[in-house]
């Protein structure tokens, strides 16, 4: 069973660019979640999505959005980036059933300069 | 709200020796908790978790913890560490209901195993 796929594993942008990460939930997981992680702040979550809708969103400013498709694979879409931004960007995805863990990816590093 | 306190940020140890890495939380609800073990460039994997049921939660390479309801601590433990048991490790919890999969993460325990 293939597990949870992050694309790009890095990539470094501009400030005020905009940047698009995408995940590949593990199959038949419908439920993915996105986490920042910085040395100052630590893991911070950002948005759960399950069957295309955001069930859960951290307090992140509206420069952060997501989205999930039909066959559950997921985009993070960060806009006019900050040096701020960057960070390791995780994703996890899970079954959704009351036992369940999450599974996360290796996560994209995005470096804002 | 919850939140996860990981009192210890760096733990330095020698191979062999015993480890304790500490968790405690705070929630008004019942939670699941979770410890993951993060390796340099890496995401993050599960060593154990606790759902319900027996308070000593054995997990994976050795780890074990122990859920103490009374004193809001997860605390995690290893009888022998290896140098390849360095690694940086989360405490979570996730909300039993209602929270959907949204875990709160504790700052991490840097463990540093020496020869």
């Amino acid at each position: 069973k293939a597990g949870v796929t992050q694309t790009p594993r890095y990539l470094i942008k501009t400030r005020g660019q905009q940047v698009t990460l995408s995940c590949s939930p593990i199959s038949g997981h419908r439920s993915v979640s996105w986490y920042q992680q910085t040395p100052g702040q630590g893991l911070q979550f950002l948005f759960e999505y399950f069957s295309e809708t955001q069930r859960n969103k951290g307090n992140f400013p509206g420069r952060f959005s997501g989205r999930q498709f039909s066959n559950s694979r997921s985009e993070m879409n960060v806009s006019t980036l900050e040096l701020g931004d960057s960070a390791l960007y995780l994703c996890a995805s899970s079954a959704d059933t009351p036992n369940t863990e999450a599974f996360f990816g290796q996560g994209t590093r995005l470096t804002v300069v | 709200a919850q939140s996860v306190t990981q009192l210890d940020s760096q733990v330095p140890v020698f191979e062999e020796a015993p480890v304790e890495l500490r968790c405690n939380y705070s929630s008004s609800v019942s939670v699941y908790l979770f410890w993951y073990v993060q390796y340099p460039n890496q995401g993050l994997q599960l060593l154990l978790k606790y759902l319900s049921g027996s308070t000593l939660v054995k997990g994976i390479n050795g780890f074990e913890a122990e859920f103490n309801k009374s004193q809001t601590s997860f605390h995690l433990r290893k009888p022998s560490v290896h140098i390849s048991d360095t690694a940086e490790y989360f405490c979570a919890v996730r909300i039993l209901t209602g929270g959907g999969n949204k875990l709160t993460f504790g700052t991490g325990t840097q463990l540093k195993v020496e020869l």
